[in-house]
């Protein structure tokens, strides 16, 4: 069965701290999608990955193929930050493509 | 104006009652999906469509329908709602590249079945 495991559930950093999210998923899953869900709940769509890193402002996300594992990683945070992030796998099998959802990190910022 | 709408944004019905629940969107995309989210599931696929003949069934379909009337609008339909229906839901598109199905979704849809 596919599935896609997020760690920690729920994580709280001060400003300015380095902050790391955790991704690891199982067989069957060839590329990793990184969300932000707002407190008002509005979906954003951060990076879609399957190899290496991407980089978008403060954000950077990296993924390894081989160990099954993704990171999102927010440098300099800030109370902005403050949302839930959700990592997505990307099922290139039967299901043609669908994603298959982690269950979410959501992250406080404190000033 | 926002890429993927999502119509209405907030809904409070009855037991039993018929809701439509409309998505529209001015990406060009091909795929459409609906999802619901509770709170500690995540988000849990509803049907997804690939484009305007082409519909079908995700994890949770049971006591939903869709309507793809266009490849711009994708509507879900609960015929007869029931109260473990409250949830969020939300619209999705993709472009039609299965390899790389980057989706950005809608403002969600609060519903609530009393």
């Amino acid at each position: 069965k596919n599935e896609v495991e997020q760690s920690p559930q729920n994580l709280t950093a001060q400003e300015g701290e380095f902050i790391t999210i955790n991704c690891s998923y199982s067989v069957g899953i060839s590329a990793l999608h990184w969300l932000q869900q707002h407190p008002g709940g509005g979906i954003v769509s951060l990076f879609m990955l399957s190899s290496g890193k991407k980089k978008h402002g403060r954000l950077i996300a990296t993924i390894n193929i081989q160990e099954k594992h993704s990171s999102l990683h927010i440098t300099a945070s800030h109370p902005r930050d403050s949302a839930v992030y959700i990592c997505a796998g990307l099922n290139y099998g039967g299901s043609q493509g669908n994603l298959i959802f982690g269950k979410g990190t959501k992250l406080s910022v404190k000033p | 104006d926002a890429d993927v709408t999502q119509t209405p944004r907030n809904r409070i019905t009855k037991t039993g009652k018929r809701i439509m629940l409309e998505c529209s969107q001015t990406k060009g995309h091909d795929r459409m999906y609906w999802y619901r989210q509770d709170p500690g599931l995540g988000l849990r696929l509803i049907y997804y469509s690939f484009d305007v003949k082409d519909i079908n069934k995700g994890e949770i379909s049971d006591g939903y329908s869709v309507s793809r009337q266009a490849q711009a609008k994708f509507s879900l339909s609960l015929e007869s709602a029931i109260p473990n229906q409250t949830a969020l839901y939300f619209c999705a598109t993709s472009l039609g590249q299965w390899y790389y199905n980057e989706q950005f979704f809608g403002p969600g849809t609060r519903l609530t079945v009393l």
